[in-house]
């Protein structure tokens, strides 16, 4: 079965400090991880994809199969990074793509 | 950059009646899909739609709801008799090389 977890549902660092957002995945196969996120009233937006391997407004995320794990990082924390943060699995890498999605983690960025 | 749209922004509807909620993908886009997400959980997929048909739909997709592309523009999401715990937040999305999601409409059945 594909699942996707976020154990924290809320997380708040200051200003400044490093942020990692985690993510585990359950999938047999090869699956493609995404990082969404959702600015308050807004829409859902692709912050990352694995298979890009690039770095979106100071974010990284690295997957590691051994770990079944996607975590998001940012080194220094910046007030506009409070969002929702959705950590996503497809088990395709093309196609239909159905995106399979964690709980969300809330991330405040305090002054 | 080209959007995905969503219509209405905000549905209330009594429970038993039928609701449709409206998406337009973007143009070039070949799969689309809507998601809902019920207050304080996660996003769920509905329906994936794909050359005019639907290509993998998950569990909560029952006869209820029905989905259509009618004039190759339009992407709607019918739900026939609501139920109060039909509301949620529904989202469209389009892909082509990445997904696209609409803003939402926010679905409250009473």
């Amino acid at each position: 079965a594909q699942r996707v977890t976020q154990p924290e549902k809320l997380l708040s660092v200051f200003k400044g400090a490093p942020v990692e957002l985690k993510c585990n995945y359950s999938y047999s196969g090869s699956p493609e991880l995404f990082w969404y996120v959702q600015y308050s009233r807004q829409r859902l937006q692709l912050l990352l994809r694995h298979i890009s391997r690039e770095s979106i407004k100071g974010f990284t995320a690295d997957l590691n199969k051994g770990e079944t794990s996607f975590h998001l990082k940012k080194p220094f924390a910046q007030e506009e990074d409070s969002a929702m943060y959705y950590c996503a699995l497809s088990g395709e890498i093309q196609g239909a793509q159905k995106l399979v999605f964690g709980q969300g983690t809330r991330l405040t960025i305090n002054p | 950059e080209p959007e995905v749209t969503q219509t209405p922004s905000h549905q209330v509807t009594q429970m038993g009646q039928e609701v449709i909620l409206r998406c337009v993908p973007i143009s070039n886009h070949l799969y689309f899909y809507w998601y809902r997400q019920i207050l304080g959980q996660k996003v769920e997929f509905l329906v994936s739609f794909y050359n005019n048909e639907i290509s993998e739909k998950s569990e909560i997709f029952d006869d209820q709801f029905s989905v259509e592309r009618p004039d190759g523009s339009n992407f709607t999401l019918k739900i026939r008799s609501t139920k109060l715990e039909d509301s949620a937040m529904y989202f469209c999305a389009s892909n082509w090389y990445g997904y696209t999601f609409g803003s939402g409409t926010r679905l409250t059945v009473v």
